[in-house]
């Protein structure tokens, strides 16, 4: 079971907006850590697409954005494009257990 | 561009240790910003991390396999290692090799799939 739940898909026609939760609890997102969003698209190594909540690496389209609050944190996708379908992961850290990283189970984007 | 690229053995025995490679071309691993990882998916499972390494040899494991789990760096090659022992169909996963930057991975590997069967 992974420390941090998302849903296991999410759907949209192209050009809409998708969102998708990640939720942890007070010894990871809830005790102020970060959460970082991962794309992996079928064939490819996963790619960083937000870090430190809502940041953007270079070349990422900010399409893409990314927030936090309480013990959530999500990642919305706007404009949906037929090349976003894949699947996302959220990563955070963990302090119980002697603190380790931690990441949810992935969302499975699809694109109608 | 940083590129990371997993190799070794796709089947390992029960009971054996399983020793995966990861060259990092397009970058040194010698840099002082970066920890290198590892990271594992089982079949069907979500991603566990399962340890860092630093380019001078400090580490961090998962508690949950640290008695199990062994990583070095080699900076003349560019290139970290991994090494589980005592291996069983659990550890089947495909496993990654990661740059941390912070606490987040800015780059993966491809990713390969280690199979514990007899």
């Amino acid at each position: 079971q992974s420390v941090l739940t998302q849903p296991p898909s999410v759907s949209g026609a192209p050009g809409q907006r998708v969102t998708i939760s990640c939720t942890g609890s007070s010894s990871n997102i809830g005790a102020g850590y970060d959460v970082h969003w991962y794309q992996h698209l079928p064939g490819t190594a996963p790619k960083l697409l937000i870090y430190g909540n809502s940041n953007r690496p270079s070349g990422v389209p900010d399409r893409f954005s990314g927030s936090k609050s309480g013990t959530s944190a999500s990642l919305a996708i706007s404009g949906l494009q037929a090349e976003d379908e894949g699947d996302y992961f959220c990563q955070s850290f963990d302090s119980s257990l002697g603190g380790i990283h931690v990441f949810g189970p992935g969302t499975k984007v699809t694109v109608l | 561009q940083l590129q990371l690229q997993e190799s070794g053995p796709g089947l390992v025995k029960p009971s054996e240790t399983l020793s995966l490679n990861c060259i990092v071309s397009g970058g040194s691993i010698s840099t002082s910003t970066y920890y290198w990882g590892w990271i594992r998916q089982p079949p069907g499972k979500g991603l566990e991390w399962i340890g860092s390494i630093y380019y001078s040899g400090g580490t961090y494991y998962n508690p949950s396999l640290k008695r199990r789990v062994t990583t070095s760096v080699d900076t003349s090659k560019n290139h970290v290692s991994l090494k589980l022992t005592s291996v069983t169909a659990a550890d089947t996963a495909v496993y990654y090799c990661a740059r941390l930057q912070g606490l987040w991975v800015d780059y993966w590997g491809q990713g390969t799939l280690v199979t514990v069967s007899s």
